[in-house]
């Protein structure tokens, strides 16, 4: 299997945890997409890679809030003293610049759950 | 400003009907990509359709076809003969391309529901 692989699944943290979240995209794509989504939303944009530099992050995510690609391959979302808020789908996606389209390809998501 | 505007929080269709999902979109970029996504409950997002801002025609992907107006910014994704896996969430997407990053904006979403 090729496609994006999110890890773990489903996360159940108190809140005050540190969470990370890995994420292991298509093997030759460049490009690499952090997105939260809450119920009945879409997804919203957190950050993104071309291979190990984060190009833009949003201005809405707190600096609790640290993603790294470091080998331009794998990358990881941590969330630091997390609060109930936090609780969504972190969503993984990637996509390659040589596409005629570009569209993104999509993980499972790993769902957060902060008590 | 919200980039990507999708105004029908959810429909209903007749099984083998066709149905049309709206999607508005705003940018200043001549350069853009439009996308369309499902969701179904599962949770897994599929790329259904692309459409980019030069494309003289409009986008067709098996029973889905994109209706591409661009002087009234409006991308709107028709499903024809529906069926009743077609019931989902669908989300509307652009990109945009000439300022050098490629993030991608994503609508609130339409849910549809496919009846017997």
């Amino acid at each position: 299997d090729t496609g994006v692989s999110q890890d773990p699944r489903h996360k159940i943290t108190k809140r005050g945890q540190n969470v990370t979240f890995r994420c292991d995209p298509i093997s030759e794509h460049n490009r690499l997409y952090w997105y939260r989504q809450t119920l009945g939303q879409g997804p919203e944009f957190l950050t993104y890679f071309q291979n190990e530099a984060q190009l833009e992050k949003s201005r809405l995510l707190s600096d609790r809030f640290s993603a790294e690609r470091p080998k331009g391959s794998f990358s990881t979302l941590e969330i630091q003293r997390t609060e109930q808020g936090d609780s969504a789908m972190y969503l993984c996606a990637s996509s390659s610049e040589t596409g005629r389209t570009g569209e993104l390809f999509f993980g499972e998501g790993s769902r957060l759950t902060v008590l | 400003a919200q980039k990507i505007t999708q105004t029908q929080p959810g429909m209903f269709v007749q099984e083998k009907e066709a149905v049309t999902l709206d999607c508005t979109y705003d940018t200043s970029d001549p350069s853009y990509g439009l996308f369309w996504y499902k969701q179904p409950s599962s949770g897994e997002m599929i790329f259904l359709i692309y459409q980019g801002s030069y494309d003289q025609q409009n986008a067709t992907e098996g029973r889905y076809s994109l209706n591409f107006q661009k002087a009234r910014k409006s991308a709107n994704l028709v499903i024809s003969a529906s069926q009743l896996g077609d019931s989902a969430m669908y989300f509307c997407a652009m990109r945009e391309g000439s300022s050098g990053t490629y993030k991608y904006i994503f609508g609130t979403g339409t849910r549809l529901k496919v009846l017997a």
